[in-house]
């Protein structure tokens, strides 16, 4: 069973910045796209970046575009989220998610809570 | 991009049949496949359906996936409603980045 565990959350102010990390296992990683998905409180889910298998191509939603960084470490079976410049719109549970092909979201962490207030 | 509208609720009864739409804004629902997630209270989501119709191995075949071209839409269908359904729902599909649909809520009463 596929698992994968979400760390890095927190309380952090606007302007301030976040590295959530995923440890992945019992799967080979590095035959997977790996993205991230977060669901503000008591909202639906917006799918915020994804990253191919060697890291060389990443892709972002609009709101999150030269604010945010997601990268992997194959050797470690980790993803990475560097998230700068926070804003209170970026509230929300961060998912780690393995990608499956035609944007399958096929294997969900338990998420990570980020906070985003002064 | 597109979007993905969703009926905000949904309500039935145990043992009925209920349908979740899912349309599709613009371009064709049939361009892209369409996936359907449930999550219940405080837990992650969880693949019901994927490529429009497929069930993972696990999810009952009560539920059922499609799509129409004539709407541009895609469907949930779930037979023999449990108690245990009750959850919300999204549809999801792409083009070039993903798109949620806003996502259903369904109580089983």
């Amino acid at each position: 069973e596929v698992h994968l565990v979400e760390s890095g959350g927190g309380l952090v102010q606007p302007g301030g910045s976040l590295r959530l990390s995923c440890a992945a296992s019992r799967f080979t990683f590095s035959i997977y796209w790996m993205s991230w998905v977060r669901q503000a409180p008591g909202k639906g889910l917006e799918w915020v970046a994804n990253i191919n298998l060697d890291g060389s191509e990443s892709f972002y939603v609009d709101a999150v575009k030269g604010r945010f960084t997601i990268s992997r470490d194959n050797a470690k079976n980790s993803l990475s989220l560097q998230m700068n410049t926070l804003r209170v719109e970026d509230t929300a549970m961060y998912y780690c998610v393995r990608t499956g092909g035609s944007w399958h979201f096929d294997d969900w962490g338990l998420g990570t809570l980020v906070t985003v207030s002064s | 991009n597109f979007m993905l509208t969703q009926p905000h609720s949904v309500s039935e009864s145990p043992g009925k049949t209920v349908t979740i739409s899912c349309t599709r804004s613009s371009g064709t629902i049939a361009s892209n496949y369409v996936q359907w997630y449930q999550q219940r209270p405080g837990s992650a989501p969880t693949t019901v359906i994927y490529e429009n119709n497929q069930r993972p191995s696990g999810v009952p075949d009560r539920f059922s996936g499609s799509i129409d071209s004539s709407s541009n839409s895609a469907s949930l269908t779930i037979s023999g409603l449990k108690t245990e359904d009750e959850a919300d729902y999204y549809c999801q599909s792409y083009d070039s980045t993903a798109v949620f649909g806003g996502g259903t809520h369904l109580t089983v009463l």
